[in-house]
Parts: C-alpha cells; sequence; structure tokens
C-alpha cells in the first residue's frame, strides 16, 4: 500500500520545453489535486478533480493541465514551461487530503 | 472559501505545551476545521480535524468555541521533532483547501 506517489522527485527544464507530472494513488479516493509551493509560501491549489471524469480550475492553473485519466491517476502537464513554474509540486487525494512526496521542478 | 489567519511564527522549548490559534471569523455552517503539518521537504500531513467543542487524538487536541470564529491547536510537550510548519484551514465536502503561510514552530532544547 505506498499511499499517493509522485512521479519524477526531481526535474530539471529549458524554458518552453515540456513535461507531465503523474500522480497515482492507491486509496481508492474519488478527490484528488494539485498544488505548488513556493519557497517560504504556503501552498497554492493549480487544478483538483472531485471525481473521476471532471477537473476544475484553482487559484493558479494559468500554464497548466490536467488529465484525470481514471480513479487512480491524476496527471499535471506544463505545455511550455516557463521559470516562474519553478516550484515543488504536491499531489494530494481525499477528504482529508493525503499528499505525495512532492516533485522539485526547476526551469531555466 | 473561509480565509484564516494564523501567527506566523512561535517558539516553544522542549517539554513546554504549545497552542496556536487560529481565527476563521467567516466560517460557513458546512465548515470544518483541519490543521496540518509540514516539514521541510516533505508534503503537508494531517493532524486533526473538528467541527465543533473538543477532539483530541494520540497527537493533538484542538478546541473550538461555540461560535467558532476561532479554534486552537494544543501540541502537549512539544519536542525538537515537532519543529514544522501548521496550517489551520476550514472546508466543506471536497470544496479545495486553501493553504495560507502556517505558523513555523520552532522548539528550542
Amino acid at each position: 500500500n505506498a499511499g499517493v506517489t509522485q512521479t519524477p522527485k526531481f526535474q530539471v527544464l529549458k524554458t518552453g520545453q515540456s513535461m507531465t507530472l503523474q500522480c497515482a494513488q492507491d486509496m481508492n479516493h474519488n478527490s484528488m489535486y494539485w498544488y505548488r509551493q513556493d519557497p517560504g509560501m504556503g501552498l497554492r491549489l493549480i487544478y483538483y478533480s472531485a471525481s473521476e471524469g471532471t477537473t476544475d480550475k484553482g487559484e493558479v492553473p494559468n500554464g497548466y493541465n490536467v488529465s484525470r485519466l481514471n480513479k487512480r491517476e491524476f496527471s499535471l502537464r506544463l505545455e511550455s514551461a516557463a521559470p516562474s513554474q519553478t516550484s515543488v509540486y504536491f499531489c494530494a487525494t481525499g477528504y482529508e487530503q493525503y499528499f505525495g512526496p512532492g516533485t522539485r521542478l526547476t526551469v531555466t | 472559501l473561509a480565509k484564516t489567519t494564523q501567527p506566523i511564527s512561535m517558539d516553544s522549548y522542549e517539554g513546554q505545551e504549545v497552542n496556536i490559534t487560529c481565527s476563521h471569523n467567516n466560517i460557513a455552517t458546512n465548515d470544518y476545521i483541519t490543521w496540518y503539518q509540514q516539514f521541510p521537504s516533505q508534503g503537508p500531513r494531517f493532524i486533526i480535524q473538528g467541527y465543533k467543542t473538543k477532539v483530541t487524538n494520540e497527537v493533538a487536541s484542538l478546541f473550538i468555541p461555540a461560535d467558532r470564529k476561532s479554534s486552537t491547536l494544543s501540541l502537549p510537550r512539544v519536542s525538537l521533532s515537532d519543529t514544522a510548519v501548521y496550517y489551520c484551514l476550514v472546508h466543506s465536502g471536497n470544496t479545495p483547501l486553501v493553504f495560507g503561510k502556517g505558523t513555523r514552530l520552532s522548539v528550542i532544547a
């Protein structure tokens, strides 16, 4: 029982490159969330999915897209990375918000 | 979404009880109050959740007055390993959580 897993753990991108962050959960939760956390700041919600087949924008959705592939998986895509997207990205699931270990992304 | 206000930082010595108070003046009837703990380089971890009065678990206690406009997280006999950022949130159902900057607790030996 892994809980919430995120891949990759670290990533460095050049400006304009694209990538997809993956999140998977084995907790049978309906809701899943993507947050970003900048140094010394709280978490900000990017997108969330209340249930399989639905997605909604959060506080800071610009520059991101998401896919709720199935009940277990919720991916976050950066189509054209920018330095302002350098951050730590956390996936969370469920009403009590169980968080994954995070992905540390640097855009140069 | 209800806004919360909590102190930016607190210091405490090991072995003391720490109380962190959070204000949420516009909490809605359906909202619950939830506290999270975050260590450096990790995601937040659920600590405790309550609706009214008092809730206690093996980690902490949560005190909520009758008007529910504030709540207090109580950590008994803190140790160095309790040094972390603590977030107070109010939310209902599956509505997204709004994290503020939290309270940075530093426990001193």
